[in-house]
């Protein structure tokens, strides 16, 4: 099984409100990734975890605050949005060796994120 | 620096057609290529892979693509395209990077098949 889910499907919010986005897998994988993605644009890396670690962040604003609170569980708390906030985001996940190489990442269905 | 390419926005095949959906990259070392496609409102469903063998790399829903080393390019290929194939289509190669591979995305391909 290679799913991943994520919710909720949709999400709309007010530029003061705070909200999470969850994602979660079964896959034993132990790398899970935020993406961003705007309409017909390939997806933006947010943040990497490995081990429950934050190993990546593409120097993304504070009002994104991602958590790992173990290895099948991955959240994106959102605060204090801005219009331009609005998106889909993607979850990803894949394996994550010590030898320095990942294997496939495999997607959530994403959250529609609309930031009134 | 690493880059994926994919040269044509949009590609329209009629059902039954040949479909070719092209991919060039750049990149230091070896090359792990990917291709996933997205149908509307949903999330990236991962379709092949090359990591190393074969050239011809064999996918899900009929889908083959091949590495071409010396022309760097590993385009996306169905001998007979279906309605249903169409999608937005990314090529992606994995950047080299200590623990976690980061994917540099090219921007897509609308792929239209029409009956």
């Amino acid at each position: 099984d290679t799913e991943v889910t994520q919710t909720p499907k949709h999400l709309v919010m007010g530029m003061t409100n705070k909200k999470s986005l969850k994602c979660e897998q079964h896959m034993g994988h132990r790398a899970m990734y935020w993406y961003k993605q705007k309409a017909k644009k390939p997806p933006e890396l947010m943040f990497v975890y490995s081990y429950e670690k934050l190993s990546i962040n593409e120097s993304v604003p504070s009002r994104f605050s991602p958590e790992c609170p173990n290895s099948s569980l991955l959240n994106l708390h959102l605060h204090a949005l801005q219009p331009e906030d609005s998106a889909l985001y993607l979850c990803a996940s894949s394996q994550d060796y010590q030898g320095g190489w990942t294997d496939t990442q495999y997607f959530g269905p994403g959250t529609r994120l609309t930031v009134l | 620096a690493q880059s994926v390419a994919q040269p044509e926005d949009q590609v329209n095949v009629a059902e039954g057609n040949p479909l070719t959906v092209k991919c060039t990259y750049s990149v230091s070392g070896n090359p792990y290529l990917f291709w996933y496609v997205q149908y509307p409102n949903r999330g990236l469903q991962f379709l092949l892979k090359y990591i190393t063998g074969d050239n011809l790399v064999k996918g899900s829903y009929g889908f083959e693509a091949e590495f071409n080393k010396s022309q760097t390019s590993f385009h996306l290929k169905k001998p007979s395209a279906l309605v249903s194939d169409s999608a937005l289509y990314f090529c992606a190669v994995r950047g080299i990077s200590s623990n976690t591979g980061k994917l540099i995305f090219g921007q897509g391909t609308t792929l239209q098949v029409k009956p």
